[in-house]
């Protein structure tokens, strides 16, 4: 069975700061890993994935991550924080080919302007 | 670019009452999902489909939830009676992944059910 744990329901950094948001997954399998934004009374859009490609992954809008197998890690990162990134952030996990998504509770973004 | 379309955007409705869901998605994507998003949490899923057949409703509530996707290509999830803990996002997303390969599931803007 697969899961995320996304440590910090909350989240607040200044503009310009560096955002760090924390995902922990459990997999059974070799997973692929998910980054999704939602803007309030919106879908999900895709930041960015990890396949087992590359373990640093390039996203959208500036956000990267890492995959750390030896911490089952795949923390989202941004260098410098931007009012429009405000969100929720959620982390997600699948096996392989068209499984579900399992999602973490996700993160609340606030940027201190 | 092309899009995931639900309708409505919202909806409200009263307890016991029936209420339906629409989806369209991508075009050429063949497996579609249908997620519940309650307030303050992480989408759940509902139910999946490969082209026109149930993959997974392990998590559907049957007694009162049921999904359609008759020819492939849209779908629609029923409630019926709703109650006040249906109250939540429904979201629609679909993809191009299959058993074999993985792709990312692209989401539409969501139904906000509130159940008065």
């Amino acid at each position: 069975a697969q899961s995320v744990t996304q440590l910090g329901s909350h989240v607040s950094v200044s503009e310009g700061a560096l955002v760090l948001l924390r995902c922990n997954y459990s997999s059974s399998v070799p997973p692929y890993l998910f980054w999704y934004v939602q803007y309030p009374n919106q879908g999900l859009q895709l930041l960015l994935k990890y396949t087992s490609a590359a373990t640093l992954v390039k996203g959208i809008n500036g956000f990267e991550a890492e995959f750390k197998k030896s911490e089952t890690s795949f923390h989202l990162t941004k260098p410098s924080a931007h009012m429009s990134d405000a969100a929720e952030y959620f982390c997600a996990v699948t096996p392989f080919g068209n499984e579900k998504l399992t999602f973490g509770t996700g993160t609340r973004l606030t940027i201190i302007p | 670019e092309a899009e995931v379309a639900q309708s409505p955007r919202y909806k409200i409705t009263e307890k016991s009452q029936a209420v339906a869901f629409w989806c369209d998605p991508i075009s050429g994507h063949a497996t579609l999902y249908w997620y519940r998003q309650i307030l303050g949490q992480g989408p759940e899923l509902l139910v999946q489909f490969q082209d026109e057949s149930v993959v997974d409703d392990s998590q559907l509530p049957k007694d009162r939830f049921s999904a359609e996707r008759l020819k492939g290509v849209d779908s629609t999830l029923k409630i019926q009676p709703a109650e006040l803990g249906d109250s939540a996002m429904y979201l629609c997303a679909s993809s191009l992944a299959t058993r074999e390969w993985s792709y990312e599931q692209y989401f539409g803007p969501g139904t906000r059910l509130t159940v008065t």
